[in-house]
């Protein structure tokens, strides 16, 4: 099975600008999430998607906005981007179920590098 | 709220000798407890949960939930453990994953 792939893996933006990333989870999941990581925070999650509907949510602000489609493809906006808004973007992917209390391993894939001058 | 706590960012242990990771946690509820590993230019990788109770490439970790502890022991390190190492909790039937600040593992040859 391919694992979770994550395009792109390097880009260099400026402030204020907009940036799209998008994963694609391993076959079958259904569920797939974000994480941000910084030296300085670490990891902390952006929120998650299940069958194309946001079923959580991080604490960041309305700039960070993401989707899901039908494929089970994922893709995560950040618009008028700052300097702090450099970091590394992670999608992970997992076999849970749509019922609660069901949930599976997640995957991670290597990323999207992301840095704002 | 939920919150985990590894009060190590950096540990060195020579080789053969035992590790311990340590982990605390904060959440209301029940827990699932995990522990996630990053190898040097390699992807997050779940090394070990606490519900599986497996010992994984010779480490192990227990849930005490008196302790609110979910540290990660090895008796003999080795090499290939180096790492970067992240404790991680999550909420029963949630996939949101809060991790903790990572202890970067480092084994003395």
């Amino acid at each position: 099975k391919a694992g979770v792939t994550q395009t792109p893996r390097y880009l260099i933006k400026t402030r204020g600008q907009q940036v799209t990333l998008s994963c694609s989870p391993i076959s079958g999941h259904r569920s797939v999430s974000w994480y941000q990581q910084t030296p300085g925070q670490g990891l902390q999650f952006l929120f998650e998607y299940f069958s194309e509907t946001q079923r959580n949510k991080g604490n960041f602000p309305g700039r960070f906005s993401g989707r899901q489609f039908s494929n089970s493809r994922s893709e995560m906006n950040v618009s008028t981007l700052e300097l702090g808004d450099s970091a590394l973007y992670l999608c992970a992917s997992s076999s849970s179920a749509g019922s609660a209390g069901v949930t599976g391993e997640l995957f991670f894939g290597e990323g999207s590098r992301l840095t704002v001058l | 709220a939920q919150r985990v706590t590894q009060p190590e960012k950096l540990l060195s242990v020579f080789k053969g000798a035992p590790v311990e990771l340590k982990c605390n946690y904060s959440y209301s509820g029940s827990p699932e407890l995990f522990w996630y590993v990053q190898y040097s230019r390699q992807r997050l990788q779940l090394l070990l949960r606490h519900i599986s109770r497996e010992s994984i490439k010779g480490f192990t970790a227990d849930l005490n939930k008196g302790e609110t502890s979910f540290h990660l022991k090895k008796p003999f390190a080795q090499e290939e453990d180096s790492a970067m190492y992240y404790c991680a909790l999550r909420g029963f039937g949630n996939e949101k994953l809060t991790f903790g600040t990572g202890t970067r593992l480092t084994i003395i040859p």
